[in-house]
């Protein structure tokens, strides 16, 4: 089947540690996204990726990296100097054939909390 | 800038019509979208309307959106407990090309 998997569910941080979260698609899609989800909040950009070997940073880029060497992964590292790193992040992906109508795929997301 | 929001719960009862808002300021918006997400769960796109309708129907969704008043509305009628989760609206902005999402409203359906 199809989709877009994020490893692992929960994923625990301790202090001046980084950190890297999993993301895989098999879908094909060229255009691969990072979010940052808190309670109450919308969702938050911080990288997105719309071809292999090229990234931009998003809203919230500081205190994150990213990498994108093939298309079917995008890998992001949270960082030491990302201080307020608890929150829930969810990936997406998406074929971008049409720019201005986007449809999203999700996956099931990574919970990081700091210990 | 762009800036989308929503009420934060909305409860109904099993059976009767749920309706969830969302405003937004953007008046690039070319396409408006709906998803939702189940707890501990990514975002699932439900439906989408483009800024040129005014109304979409699919099932026992119907998305309403008044380009004027730039506001946006989902009915789920029927309401059922398998309908509780968080649901999302997002505005595609034509001028910067992004997504921009709401807070997202939580909807719980009670027997």
């Amino acid at each position: 089947d199809g989709g877009i998997t994020q490893s692992p569910k929960y994923l625990f941080r301790k202090e001046g540690q980084n950190v890297t979260l999993s993301c895989e698609q098999n879908l094909n899609h060229d255009a691969m996204y990072w979010y940052r989800q808190d309670p109450g909040q919308g969702l938050r950009l911080i990288y997105y990726s719309q071809i292999v070997n090229d990234f931009q940073k998003g809203d919230i880029a500081e205190g994150y990296s990213v990498s994108r060497e093939k298309k079917e992964s995008f890998p992001l590292t949270v960082t030491s100097a990302q201080k307020n790193p608890t929150a829930f992040y969810l990936c997406a992906s998406s074929s971008r054939v049409s720019a201005t109508n986007e449809k999203l795929f999700f996956g099931s997301g990574t919970q990081l909390s700091v210990l | 800038g762009e800036d989308v929001e929503q009420s934060l719960f909305l409860s109904v009862r099993e059976g009767d019509s749920s309706v969830i808002n969302c405003t937004y300021t953007d008046s690039s918006s070319t396409y408006l979208y709906w998803y939702k997400q189940e707890p501990g769960a990514g975002l699932q796109l439900l439906t989408y309307i483009f800024s040129n309708m005014d109304m979409k129907q699919d099932q026992r969704l119907t998305v309403l959106l008044n380009k004027k008043d730039k506001h946006l509305s989902l009915r789920i009628a029927d309401t059922q407990t398998g309908d509780s989760a968080i649901y999302f609206c997002a505005e595609r902005s034509y001028n910067t090309d992004k997504l921009i999402f709401g807070t997202g409203t939580r909807l719980q359906v009670f027997p």
